[in-house]
Order: structure tokens, then C-alpha cells, then sequence
């Protein structure tokens, strides 16, 4: 089946070690996402990408990076994470409109 | 103002009974929209999508669009306690942005 598929469903971090997030798709879709989810809030966009081209929100802090090393892959690494940025963080991917999200990554930062 | 705006309940209603969950925006240049059905733990799963006027009906589920009043809605027929989760409505911008509400927690009494 089609799919969006994140690794690792869980990640557990010290404060400031780097971690990477990944995701990868099926659907072939242009245009894909990284949102950050904490606890009875809505996703949170942190950036996109339409094909190659980057968009970064303007309240994305910097600590968080992107990359999408073609249409199937796209990363999120988090170069210091404070305890803040322990969340759920989802990918998900759309081509006209419709986004389909994969499962999610649970963050603890320790 | 937020661009779109839902309660955040919760919504009781025994099973059985039609649940009746609202949406409204504030930027008349969404043109989509879509309601997500989130169980707590889980990703968002797109369950509707309305882009004209009217009414739009999958099984259980109607979905209303009133671009007039800037109203979105969701109706969900003979709820089931599988109903019960966290409903999020999203407006789609021109820039393939989805504008989240906070969400309506849905609780199906037995």
C-alpha cells in the first residue's frame, strides 16, 4: 500500500545530542511536511518543501533543519534539542491539496 | 482572531446519536477544506474533504461548506464510541499550507 513511513516511531534524546528524524513516502508526492504536535495543540508547521524548493516558517526556530535528498526521503534533524522540543513531530506528504500524514515520532528529550 | 476557529469541547453524545462539530475561518482566500480525525497518541487521518458550497456525504460523515458565512462542519450519524477522538478542521492556503483549528474532542457515551 501507499504510504508515509517515519523512523523511529520513538526517539529518546539527551539535552543537546543531535537527533535526526526521517521520513519517507510512496504516494509520490511533491510536496512533503514537517509539523511539530505537543499535547492538546494543533500541528505546528515547521517547514515544507514543493519538489525541491524549501520553505522554512518564520517561527521556525534554528535549531531544526530540513533536507530532502530526493522526492522519497525528507529529514528533520534537530541539531541541540532543549526540553522544549519534546513532542510528536509528523510528516506528511500531499499532491493537490490533500495531506496524508505518517505516524509520527515521539521525542523525549532527557 | 485565530484564521480558523473550533470549540474545544469536549462534545458528549450517546451512542447512536449525531454528532455535530463546527468550524469557522476567517480568510476568505481558503478555497479546501478538510477535517481530520485524530485518536490520542496518533497521527491525524484525513476522513473528509469539502471544496464547493453545500453538502458532501461519505458513509456516516457529511461534511457542509458555507463559504458565505466562512462555516465548516462535520456531521458523524449513529456515533460509535470508535468515534470518540479529537476532530481537526484545516483551511488550505494558496501557498499549500493547511491552517489547523485547535481540534474538538468527540467523546461517544456507551
Amino acid at each position: 500500500d501507499a504510504m508515509v513511513i517515519q523512523n523511529p516511531r520513538y526517539q529518546v534524546t539527551q539535552f543537546g545530542k543531535p537527533v535526526t528524524l526521517s521520513c519517507s513516502q510512496t504516494l509520490n508526492h511533491n510536496v512533503m511536511y514537517w509539523y511539530q504536535q505537543k499535547s492538546s495543540q494543533a500541528p505546528k508547521l515547521l517547514f515544507h518543501y514543493y519538489d525541491k524548493d524549501f520553505n522554512n516558517e518564520a517561527d521556525t526556530p534554528d535549531n531544526f533543519q530540513s533536507r530532502r535528498p530526493n522526492t522519497s526521503f525528507c529529514f528533520l534533524d534537530i541539531r541541540s534539542p532543549g526540553l522544549g522540543d519534546a513532542a510528536m513531530y509528523l510528516c506528511a506528504t500531499s499532491r493537490g491539496g490533500e495531506q496524508f500524514f505518517g505516524p509520527g515520532t515521539r521525542l523525549t528529550v532527557l | 482572531q485565530k484564521e480558523v476557529e473550533q470549540n474545544s469541547g469536549p462534545l458528549s453524545v450517546p451512542e447512536g446519536a449525531i454528532a455535530s462539530l463546527n468550524c469557522t475561518y476567517s480568510d476568505r482566500g481558503s478555497q479546501s477544506f478538510f477535517w481530520y480525525r485524530q485518536y490520542s497518541g496518533k497521527s491525524p487521518e484525513l476522513i473528509m474533504s469539502i471544496y464547493s458550497n453545500g453538502d458532501k456525504e461519505d458513509g456516516r460523515f457529511t461534511a457542509q461548506l458555507n463559504k458565505a458565512s466562512q462555516y465548516v462542519s462535520l456531521l458523524i450519524r449513529d456515533s460509535q464510541p470508535s468515534d470518540s477522538a479529537t476532530y481537526l478542521c484545516a483551511g488550505l492556503r494558496a501557498t499549500n499550507k493547511l491552517i489547523f483549528g485547535t481540534g474538538t474532542l468527540l467523546a461517544v457515551q456507551p
